[in-house]
Formats: structure tokens, sequence, C-alpha cells
């Protein structure tokens, strides 16, 4: 049985400080995903990483899988008020996603 | 593109009445469909999964006689809540897995709030 588990669940930062959100899984995951969830609302998909060292980059955030490791982490740089937002990892088994328990950010002016 | 959604967007129903949410695929078709439920400050935990023309699968833990599942077409699943009760009241999310053509991801819908009173 797939597990993930996220660290930290709440992160408070200050603006223009980086910061990294770690995501191991138990075992073996087909794909590694990351999403954004701004309160009252759905998901929103920022990264899919398929493959061993796989890295993406969108902006300010940057998503890297390490398979031996089972570990994938979701970079921030330069943090603005903007990312505010709960971010989740999700692995994947056959098609069934498992979530991670979520990263709270709070960019603090 | 891939763009699910979702109705009602947010419901309120009185405990013991029945609701139903729809959700859609509107710009590809999906054989897989699946239902998350979300509480306050929680992730999502999949309640189901749901197979175009045949029965959904459920999780460990989710009654599959409250919790009904049809997947009439590959654009459209519904979950209805039976007999609700107010520890039925979250977020319910559904997300379809293309058929063919896209990458390899689940495509989310807005969600639906439901609140039994």
């Amino acid at each position: 049985e797939l597990k993930v588990e996220q660290n930290p669940l709440f992160l408070s930062m200050q603006e223009g400080k980086n910061y990294t959100i770690y995501c191991n899984y138990s075992t073996t995951s087909d794909r590694l995903y990351w999403y954004r969830q701004d309160p009252g609302k759905s998901l929103e998909s920022l990264f899919v990483l398929l493959s061993n060292g796989a890295v993406k980059q969108e902006g300010r955030l940057m998503a890297s899988l390490d398979t031996k490791a089972r570990l994938s982490t979701l970079h921030i740089t330069a943090a603005v008020h903007d990312l505010s937002a709960t971010y989740f990892c999700a692995g994947e088994y056959g098609n069934k996603l498992v979530f991670g328990a979520g990263t709270i950010l709070r960019v603090k002016s | 593109g891939a763009v699910v959604s979702q109705h009602p967007s947010w419901v309120i129903c009185k405990s013991g009445t029945s609701v139903k949410i729809e959700c859609r695929s509107l710009d590809f078709q999906a054989t897989t469909m699946f239902w998350y439920r979300q509480f306050p400050k929680q992730s999502l935990m999949l309640m189901a999964t749901s197979n175009e023309g045949s029965k959904a699968t459920y999780e460990q833990g989710v009654e599959k006689d409250k919790f009904l599942i049809n997947h009439a077409s590959l654009t459209l699943s519904t979950l209805t809540v039976t007999s609700a009760h107010p520890e039925d009241s979250s977020f319910y999310i559904c997300s379809g897995y293309p058929l063919a053509g896209r990458n390899y991801e689940q495509y989310f819908g807005p969600g639906t709030r439901l609140t039994v009173t």
C-alpha cells in the first residue's frame, strides 16, 4: 500500500526567502504530482514528475523527484504573498492517487 | 483543455434527505472518474473509483449503500449521498482520467460543498 508523507505541515515564510517542502512515499509510485489548493477551491495541478531525476520549474516553484530515495521536493524561491496556499503532493499506483497531508504555506510581508 | 465541471457547487440539505452531485468531463472522455472527500483542513481521501458502464469500486470504510455512484456515460458520473447526516458535510471533489490522448493526469472538478443541517 502506498503511503505519502509530507513535511512540514505548516510553513510560515518571509517574503523573499527560500524553502523546501518534502514528500516521502513508501513504495514504488508510478508518478508523483504536486497540487496547489486555495481556500474553498479545488486542486490546481502544478507538476507531474514521471521519472527519476525529473526536475520541473514554473516561476518560483521547482519540483524534483528521486525515485531511489522515494523523495520529491517542492522548492520555493524568493517567496511572494501570492504563493500562500496549501500544497499537496500525491503518489500514484495503478491510476489511483494517494495524497500527502498537505503543507499550509503562509508568506508574510 | 481537460475541463471537469461539478454541479452543484454548493448545497445545503436537511438531515435524512438525499443529494445528488454531478461530475462532467467537458472536453474529454473519461472511462474512469474518481470521487474524493475532503474535510476541513484535511487532505483528500479517495472514496471510490467509477468506471463507465460498471459498478463503482469503493475504498475501505466507505459505505457503498450510502454513497451511490453511477457512471452512465463517458462524460458523466454522479454521486448520491443518501440519508445524509451532518457528519457527511464535506467538500466533495471528482476527477476524470482521460480515455486517451492526455499526459498521465487526473483532471479535477471545482468541488461541491455539502452542508447537512
